[in-house]
Order: structure tokens, then sequence, then C-alpha cells
């Protein structure tokens, strides 16, 4: 059972690159999430999905757009990635909003 | 707006005594309430919810929360510390809508 998984785990871009981050869970969870974290600021939610094909914002959407075609996969799109973006990116889902979150691994992003 | 605060940044504690770590939520209804940990380089992981019911909910690795609706808390508890429970904790509240919004987190450093 491989849960959330996150590609890829490490990525250099330069300033107005474009990149996605993959995220696929295999436990048919209805809600995903994506956060980024920040050292000292927690993890700020971006982006989020209640099933296939309906997303919404979160608190820090600039700059950052999703897509939820099917259940399994929420990738999260950087248009014109800036140094502001240089983060660790986290995917979650859960069965749904009173149910436990389940994290991948990190992407570990930096914008030079 | 709702709003999650973990008003301790940063905790020292020595190996063999009591840890506790404050959790308190801006809601307009009881929320579901969740504790995460998340060690160096992982992901996060998942140490206890509340829901409903009994307010004092028991997780793993030996932690405890409660739940106290007059004061909108959600302290995290362990009576005593092992060097293996160094690393950041991450308080949550989900909301039926489906975000689920975390607190900025509190590092643990454990002493000998």
């Amino acid at each position: 059972n491989a849960g959330v998984t996150q590609t890829p785990k490490f990525r250099i871009l330069k300033i107005g690159q474009s990149m996605t981050l993959q995220c696929t869970q295999d436990m048919n969870h209805n809600y995903m999430y994506w956060y980024r974290q920040d050292p000292g600021m927690g993890l700020k939610l971006i982006y989020y999905s209640v099933g296939a094909g309906i997303t919404d914002k979160g608190e820090v959407p600039n700059g950052y757009n999703v897509s939820r075609s099917t259940t399994e996969d929420f990738p999260l799109r950087l248009e014109l990635a800036a140094p502001s973006q240089t983060s660790v990116y986290f995917c979650a889902s859960s069965l749904d909003s009173a149910a436990e979150a389940f994290f991948g691994q990190g992407t570990r992003l930096t914008v030079v | 707006a709702q709003s999650v605060t973990q008003p301790d940044i940063h905790i020292t504690v020595s190996e063999g005594a009591s840890l506790e770590l404050r959790c308190n939520y801006s809601y307009g209804a009881t929320p579901y309430l969740f504790w995460y940990v998340q060690s160096p380089g992982q992901g996060l992981q998942l140490l206890l919810k509340y829901f409903s019911g009994d307010t004092l909910v028991q997780g793993i690795k030996g932690f405890e929360a409660e739940f106290k609706r007059s004061q909108s808390s959600f302290n995290l508890r362990k009576p005593s510390v092992h060097w293996s429970d160094a690393a950041e904790y991450f308080c949550a509240v989900g909301h039926s809508w489906g975000k689920l919004q975390f607190g900025a987190g509190t590092q643990v450093v454990v002493t000998p």
C-alpha cells in the first residue's frame, strides 16, 4: 500500500520557469490537499479538493493552480516560478474532512 | 475567521520529564481536532484526533490530549518523554466543508 506519493522529491527551478508537482494516492480518498511548509510558519493550505472535478483555494493560492480529473491524482502547477515559492510542498489525502490526513514525503523546491 | 494557535514555538524538555504542548483554536462550532508529529525530513504522522464524546483522547506513542470547550483548547500531553519524541508537533483543525488548517508548530527538543 503506497499511500500518498509525491514526485519529485527535490527540484531546483529558475525564476520564470514552470513545473508540476505530482501527487497520487491509492486509498480512494475523496479529499486531497496541497500545503507548503516554511520554517517557523507551519503548514499553509494552498489548494484542496473534495472530489474529482472540485477544487477550491486555501490560504495561499496565488501563483499556483491545481486540477482534479481523477480521484487518485491532484497535481500542483507553478506557472512562473518566483523565489517566494521556495518551500517544502506536501500533498495529503483523507477520506473526508473528519478523517485522518495521510501525507506524502514532501517535495523540496528551490527557485533561484 | 478560523485560526489555530500554538503559543510555544520551541520547548526543551529533559528525557523522562512530562511534556505539554498547547493548542488554541478559534471556530464557530466544535471542530474536528488533530495532533500530528513530524520527524526531520519526513511527512506528518497522526498522533490522535477528537471529534466528539470523551474529551480526553488517547493516541499513539503514549500521547494524550484533552479538549476543553470553555477554553477553546486541545493540549497535548505525555507523562514521560523519550529521546525519540524530539520532533515538531502540529495541532490542526478540520472543518466540515473540507479545509484542514494547521498551527505553526512546536519544536520539541529532548535533553539527556
